[in-house]
């Protein structure tokens, strides 16, 4: 079936680290989101990767769709304590539907 | 705006009780997803539907879990009889019918079956 691998499983980080948190398909996806959940809180989203080898910035975090669109990355710079929280991959593949499959999450905490 | 209201916030029951959870969806989204989060199974897709009707309930755990959507403004996530298992946060998503949208997420329902 569908499904997207991801890890690590958690990351602890002092402040001002980098984290990296990466996600895998066995078969191409249409389309990747990426979406940050704070304890106690729900998913939020991210950003959304759609092209073959795409790279998207959002301050210090970068976001990577790979060439052959079946693996993603989402890399922090200089990591914050307002990072906090667990980011999950979710992908889409082809035909018309919109679901969304999640991937396992990564829990990250950040020690000032 | 408001976004995706869920009710109850909080449920805590009885083995053998019926559930109710309840998901209002943002105005103008045609698109509505059930999903439960637990520590040991992650983030899964229970149910959805596009405009009002249900495409793909596969995530459904068992006969006991019933979903419904009467209209574009509401629907209900039913679990009778409830078991101690069944404890999880369930959240509702919403989005527009487009293989390309984000989802929002409500708040989620934080489910004890004791």
């Amino acid at each position: 079936g569908q499904q997207v691998m991801q890890i690590p499983q958690y990351q602890h980080v002092q402040e001002g680290e980098d984290f990296t948190t990466y996600c895998n398909s066995s078969t191409t996806l249409s389309n990747i989101q990426w979406y940050k959940q704070r304890p106690g809180g729900h998913p939020v989203f991210l950003i959304q990767l759609v092209k073959s080898g795409e790279v998207k910035k959002q301050k210090r975090l970068t976001f990577q769709f790979g060439e052959a669109k079946k693996n993603s990355s989402l890399h922090i710079t200089a990591t914050q304590t307002t990072d906090v929280g667990t980011y999950f991959c979710a992908g889409r593949w082809g035909g018309a539907t919109n679901k969304l499959i999640f991937g396992t999450g990564t829990l990250l905490a950040v020690q000032p | 705006d408001a976004g995706v209201i869920q009710s109850p916030r909080h449920e805590v029951t009885e083995m053998g009780q019926e559930v109710t959870l309840r998901c209002k969806p943002i105005s103008g989204h045609n698109s509505l997803f059930w999903y439960r989060q637990t520590m040991m199974r992650g983030l899964e897709l229970l149910i959805y539907f596009n405009n009002n009707v249900p495409i793909d309930d596969s995530g459904m755990p068992e006969d006991r879990f019933s979903a419904k959507m009467p209209n574009a403004s509401f629907s209900t996530l039913k679990i009778q009889p409830s078991e101690p298992r069944d404890s999880a946060v369930y959240f509702c998503a919403s989005s527009t019918f487009s293989v390309k949208e984000t989802q929002y997420f409500g708040p989620g329902t934080r489910l004890l079956v004791l």
